[in-house]
């Protein structure tokens, strides 16, 4: 049964630090990798999604690296902003016939302080 | 404006009622998910329908129940046998054969 951790559960860093989220999944027969974000009482924004042949995905100050046959993932925050704290869920896509499950990690709340 | 809709934002729910969450995307994607998260954890998933007239049960389907009468609406009720239904109750679609999918606000449901 396929499981996905992320440490760690919260972190608090000052503003401007470059900063690594972590996650790791116990199957590697994964169909694809994603990385969301979301705010207190929202619902979930996608930032990147790796497929199983990738290493990595960027967009601006985000980078995301898949290292399959180690069955992890980071999610890499350059020079971070207090307007970047929120709760980052990593999950994994897992087909049953034509639809893609998404399993999720607890997810990492990440304070910038100003 | 493309995208999904969940109603309402805040749901109260008495003992011994049944409450239904509503979930409706104009993205026209095919398949659709209910998941729950609770406070300090990942989104658990209740149950997903990959096309009209057909759903699945999730890892925690026992206390709620679904329909998919028509490929925009999902909506999904929360029947007086869930026990411990406190929770932020996420929707989300997906288009056939890809696993990207996307989320809806959310509906806070909450027991009086």
């Amino acid at each position: 049964k396929q499981e996905v951790t992320q440490i760690p559960a919260a972190l608090s860093v000052p503003e401007g630090e470059n900063l690594v989220l972590n996650c790791s999944f116990t199957d590697s027969a994964i169909y694809n990798l994603q990385w969301f974000r979301q705010d207190p009482g929202k619902g979930l924004t996608s930032l990147l999604l790796i497929q199983s042949s990738q290493r990595e995905q960027t967009s601006g100050r985000l980078n995301a690296s898949l290292d399959k046959s180690s069955g992890r993932s980071t999610l890499y925050i350059a020079a971070s902003q207090p307007g970047d704290s929120a709760t980052y869920l990593c999950a994994v896509v897992a087909f049953s016939g034509n639809t893609g499950k998404l399993i999720f990690g607890q997810g990492t709340t990440l304070q910038v302080k100003p | 404006d493309g995208g999904i809709t969940q109603s309402p934002k805040y749901l109260f729910r008495k003992e011994g009622q049944n409450v239904t969450l509503s979930c409706e995307q104009n993205l026209n994607h095919d398949a659709m998910y209910w998941y729950r998260q609770d406070p300090g954890q990942g989104l658990r998933l209740i149950y997903y329908s990959q096309i009209v007239n057909d759903f699945q049960k999730g890892d925690i389907a026992e206390g709620y129940s679904v329909s998919r009468e028509k490929k925009e609406s999902f909506p999904l009720t929360v029947t007086s046998a869930q026990k411990n239904p406190t929770a932020f109750y996420l929707c989300a679609s997906s288009p056939q054969g890809q696993g990207t999918q996307y989320f809806g606000p959310g509906t806070r449901l909450l027991v009086l």
